[in-house]
C-alpha cells in the first residue's frame, strides 16, 4: 500500500528561525510527484512547493525549499527565515502517475510561529 | 479571477439523512475533485470529475456520490449519513487535473451529522 508519514505532529518554533518538517513515503513506483501544501487556520489549503521524482535537483520556492532523498524515499521541508503567517498545518502528499492516480496525503503537521 | 466556492459553508444534519454539497471551479478549470478531510484520517480523495465524467475515485461507499455539469459546477451527495460522515469536505478545481495541473482549493463545507 502507498503511504506517507508526517512523524511531528506538531512544531513550533520562533519567529525568523528555520524549521524543518519531515515526510516519508512508500511506494514501489518510479513515476510520482511529490508535494507539500499548507492549510493556514480557516483559511483555504494551498500548495506551497512540488517535486517530480525523476528530477534529482531538489525544488526551491523562496524561502521553501525540500530535501528529496528518492532513495530514502525522504521528502523534508525547510522553511527559513520563518513568519508569523507560516503557522498553518503542512501536508505532504505524493501522486503516482499510473491509470488510477490518486494523491495520497499524509497526516499533517501543525507548525506554530511564535513571535 | 473568482477562486473555488463551495456552498453551503456549514451544515448540520442527522443519521439517515442525505446531503448535497456543491462547488463552483474557477473559470476555465475543466476537473474537480473531492476530498475528506477528518482529524483521525488526514484527507482522502474521494473522486475526480472532468468533462462531466467521473475519472478516477477512491475508496469510499456508494452512498458518497458526485457529478459535474456542463459548466463545471459538480456537487457530491452523500446519502444515508452516518455519524462518521462528519468531516470538512474540500473541493479542488485544477484545468485538465491534478497529474496534469496545480490544483486550487475551496475553503470546504463542514458538515456535522448528529
Amino acid at each position: 500500500a502507498q503511504t506517507v508519514t508526517q512523524s511531528q505532529p506538531e512544531m513550533s518554533v520562533q519567529e525568523a528561525e528555520t524549521v524543518t518538517l519531515s515526510c516519508t513515503y512508500d511506494t514501489s513506483e518510479s513515476n510520482y510527484y511529490l508535494f507539500w501544501y499548507k492549510q493556514p487556520p480557516s483559511r483555504q489549503m494551498i500548495l506551497v512547493i512540488r517535486q517530480e521524482a525523476y528530477k534529482q535537483q531538489n525544488a526551491t520556492e523562496n524561502r521553501f525549499s525540500v530535501n528529496f532523498q528518492k532513495a530514502a524515499k525522504s521528502f523534508s521541508l525547510k522553511i527559513s527565515d520563518s513568519q508569523l503567517g507560516d503557522t498553518a498545518m503542512y501536508f505532504c502528499a505524493f501522486l503516482i502517475m499510473d491509470s488510477n492516480y490518486q494523491l495520497i496525503w499524509g497526516a499533517g503537521t501543525k507548525l506554530i510561529i511564535k513571535p | 479571477k473568482a477562486g473555488v466556492t463551495q456552498t453551503p459553508r456549514y451544515l448540520i444534519k442527522t443519521r439517515g439523512q442525505q446531503v448535497t454539497l456543491s462547488c463552483s471551479p474557477i473559470s476555465g478549470h475543466r476537473s474537480v475533485s473531492w476530498y475528506q478531510q477528518t482529524p483521525g484520517q488526514g484527507l482522502q480523495f474521494l473522486f475526480e470529475y472532468f468533462s462531466e465524467t467521473q475519472r478516477n475515485k477512491g475508496n469510499f461507499p456508494g452512498r458518497f456520490s458526485g457529478r459535474q455539469f456542463s459548466n463545471s459546477r459538480s456537487e457530491m451527495n452523500v446519502s444515508t449519513l452516518e455519524l462518521g460522515d462528519s468531516a470538512l469536505y474540500l473541493c479542488a478545481s485544477s484545468i485538465a487535473g491534478f497529474h496534469y495541473n496545480e490544483q486550487f482549493f475551496g475553503p470546504g463545507t463542514r458538515l456535522t451529522v448528529l
